[in-house]
């Protein structure tokens, strides 16, 4: 079984500032890491995901993601925020092969004008 | 690709009322799931459906919630009688679960009240 903790419900931040959203998981088998992302009165949206290979992995909007196995985090970090990257965020693993996607409890990050 | 569709987007009705959930996947996938969001749970899998098949239902609050996919194209989640504890977004999720990854994609969500 697979566990993810996002250590953040909120986090206010000052636009064109850089963010970090926490995500740490547990599991006992190989992983896949997603970020996903929920704008107000939408469904969830695939932001980036870690699959094999580069740790370090990139979404078209400038978000970035490293997978840290030691340490079993996937941070979400982009060096400058919009106001447009208001939304709640959610860190999601599943075990290699199955069909089980288990979520955090999001993170809203709020970006201030 | 028009995406998940979901219908209602927004469904009020009263305690004791049956609440009919409509899903139409993303076309080729093979893999559908449903999924209830709330304040205080934050995302919970109801229920898994594999080639129109349920393969585990484990997370079907009560017997009072009932999902059925009859054909590759449409899947149902069925609420009699509603409660008032039973108002959240719920979410319909499709894969193609030939894919290498686990990638699900979700629709818009429909938001139930019950009163």
């Amino acid at each position: 079984a697979q566990s993810v903790t996002q250590l953040d419900s909120q986090v206010p931040v000052f636009e064109e500032a850089p963010v970090e959203l926490r995500c740490n998981y547990s599991s006992s088998v190989s992983v896949y890491l997603f970020w996903y992302v929920q704008y107000p009165n939408q469904g969830l949206q695939l932001l980036l995901k870690y699959l094999s290979g580069s740790t370090l992995v990139e979404s078209i909007n400038g978000f970035e993601a490293e997978f840290n196995k030691s340490q079993t985090s996937f941070h979400l970090r982009k060096p400058s925020v919009h106001i447009s990257d208001t939304a709640e965020y959610f860190c999601a693993v599943s075990g290699a092969g199955s069909y089980q996607l288990t979520f955090g409890k999001g993170t809203k990050l709020s970006v201030i004008p | 690709d028009a995406g998940v569709i979901q219908s209602p987007r927004h469904e009020v009705t009263e305690m004791g009322q049956e609440v009919t959930l409509r899903c139409k996947p993303i076309s080729g996938h093979n893999s559908l799931f449903w999924y209830r969001q709330t304040m205080m749970r934050g995302l919970e899998l109801l229920i898994y459906f594999n080639n129109n098949v349920p393969i585990d239902d484990s997370g079907m609050p009560e017997d009072r919630f009932s999902a059925k996919m009859p054909n590759a194209s449409f899947s149902t989640l069925k609420i009699q009688p509603s409660e008032p504890r039973d108002s959240a977004v719920y979410f319909c999720a499709s894969r193609d679960q030939t894919g290498a990854s686990n990638e699900q994609y979700f629709g818009p969500g429909t938001r139930l009240t019950v009163t």
